[in-house]
């Protein structure tokens, strides 16, 4: 079946464009989170949603950072302002239920992003 | 503050060596525990997994982990590795009352053929 789709892949931004990274979950999933994965770490969180809501988004480093869900499925990660310190890979992923206990992620390939 | 510790930053083995990767998280109460691997161009996967029950899970390709509780340990082992082993793996935990997954820094396993 399809898993977690992420798009693009890959994006070079100018430092201070704003950029929109996409994500798509399996079909379904209650639960989509962001992570941020730097060169040479393993992924940090940034912020989850169950459906629609955001219920946390305490990981966001900024107030660059945005992320929504607006009808609980696909889910948006907008960058405001771009820095080089931004330059990562960002993950998704999606779980079936409320992302609580006992669940497992699914995660997609990731966009990764190089702001110059 | 939950964390995870996987001291071994990158290890080479040669095919048909064992392979031990150490795991370590700091959480006092229910955890779940993860490991992930990331073959090279490829997303993370799910290796194995551990909720509850027995502490010896085991996973896909022939790897299992123990969960030992007393050390907070969730290492993870393969008899024999084979070239295709060749990846990046990550330890995770999930406790408490946050949805989110806290990661290892990752093991990077080179198999020689």
């Amino acid at each position: 079946g399809a898993g977690v789709s992420q798009s693009p892949r890959y994006k070079v931004a100018k430092r201070g464009q704003d950029v929109a990274l996409r994500c798509d979950p399996i079909s379904g999933h209650v639960s989509l989170f962001w992570y941020q994965q730097a060169l040479g770490q393993g992924p940090e969180f940034l912020t989850y949603f169950q459906n629609e809501a955001q219920l946390d988004k305490s990981g966001l480093p900024s107030d660059r950072f945005f992320a929504e869900r607006p009808e609980g499925s696909v889910s948006t990660l907008k960058i405001q302002r771009t820095q080089q310190e931004d330059s990562a890979v960002y993950l998704c992923a999606s779980s079936r239920g409320t992302g609580r206990r006992q669940e497992t992620q699914y995660f997609g390939p990731g966009t990764r992003l190089l702001v110059l | 503050a939950q964390s995870v510790s996987q001291h071994n930053h990158h290890v080479i083995l040669s095919e048909a060596a064992s392979l031990e990767l150490g795991c370590n998280y700091s959480y006092g109460g229910t955890v779940n525990l993860f490991w992930y691997v990331q073959y090279p161009g490829q997303h993370l996967q799910l290796l194995l997994k551990y909720f509850s029950g027995d502490p010896l899970v085991k996973g896909i390709k022939g790897f299992e982990a123990e969960f030992i509780k007393s050390k907070f340990s969730f290492n993870l082992r393969k008899p024999s590795v084979q070239w295709s082993d060749t990846a990046e793996y990550f330890c995770a935990v999930h406790g408490g009352s946050q949805g989110n997954l806290i990661f290892g820094k990752g093991t990077k396993l080179s198999v020689k053929p």
